[in-house]
């Protein structure tokens, strides 16, 4: 059974029009990461919440943003998308920041910006 | 600042034959994890072999094994008896030691396994 559910499993939206991608996770795992993975580029994190407490890598644009309501769900929102922003967003959730602590992957969303 | 780097793009290997994808990595930490992903068309992460930095015996599960050589910061992945299912793109990636979470991932390496 899926633990870490990513949807859509792709995503089309346009220039500019903002778009939300939802992750949720049936583990009850403290921790939710998102990473952005671009066509032929490593994995790259985004950011992560530990609990309620949102943690932003200092690289990524302010045109990402995200929520975690509660425990199970994390959502990712992009407020103008660019041709730039096309890319793999996975999911990922981990127990605790421990640097030991498996990490659980979700299946990611394929976004496209027309 | 921390980088992962895999020199192979692609690689393809014959079912039931070994290969080995390399890995090296830079960084100025003592403390440290490193781990091979595995990436099938499914897209879903999955961990194949981690390393702990301090630990000097190779990790080994099953038909996987890494040569973690320190030194020469290099983590290189070897696939024994290579089954179709194993084809998917690998990558390395690397964690710091305490109480950190973010992995740093090389650019991957796609491998196909021909029958």
């Amino acid at each position: 059974d899926a633990m870490v559910i990513q949807n859509p499993r792709y995503q089309v939206t346009q220039f500019g029009k903002p778009v939300t991608l939802s992750c949720s996770q049936t583990l009850n795992h403290n921790v939710m990461y998102w990473y952005q993975q671009k066509s032929s580029q490593a994995p790259k994190l985004l950011f992560h919440y530990y609990d309620k407490d949102f943690n932003n890598e200092a690289d990524t644009p302010d045109n990402f943003q995200s929520r975690r309501p509660n425990t199970s769900f994390c959502f990712l929102d992009i407020r103008s998308p660019g041709l730039g922003d096309a890319a793999m967003y996975l999911c990922a959730t981990s127990r605790q920041v421990r640097v030991n602590e498996k990490l659980f992957f979700g299946s990611g969303t394929q976004l496209s910006v027309l | 600042a921390q980088t992962v780097t895999q020199s192979q793009p692609e690689m393809s290997v014959q079912e039931a034959e070994t290969v080995t994808l390399s890995c090296t990595y830079d960084t100025s930490e003592s403390d440290y994890y490193l781990f091979w992903y595995k990436q099938p068309p499914s897209r879903q992460m999955i961990l194949v072999i981690r390393q702990e930095a301090y630990k000097q015996q190779n990790a080994t599960e099953n038909r996987f094994s890494v040569n973690f050589q320190k030194a020469a910061k290099s983590f290189s992945l070897k696939i024994s008896d290579s089954q179709l299912g194993d084809a998917a793109m690998y990558f390395c990636a690397y964690r710091r030691g305490g109480a950190t979470n973010k992995l740093i991932f090389g650019t991957g390496t796609l491998l196909a396994v021909q029958p």
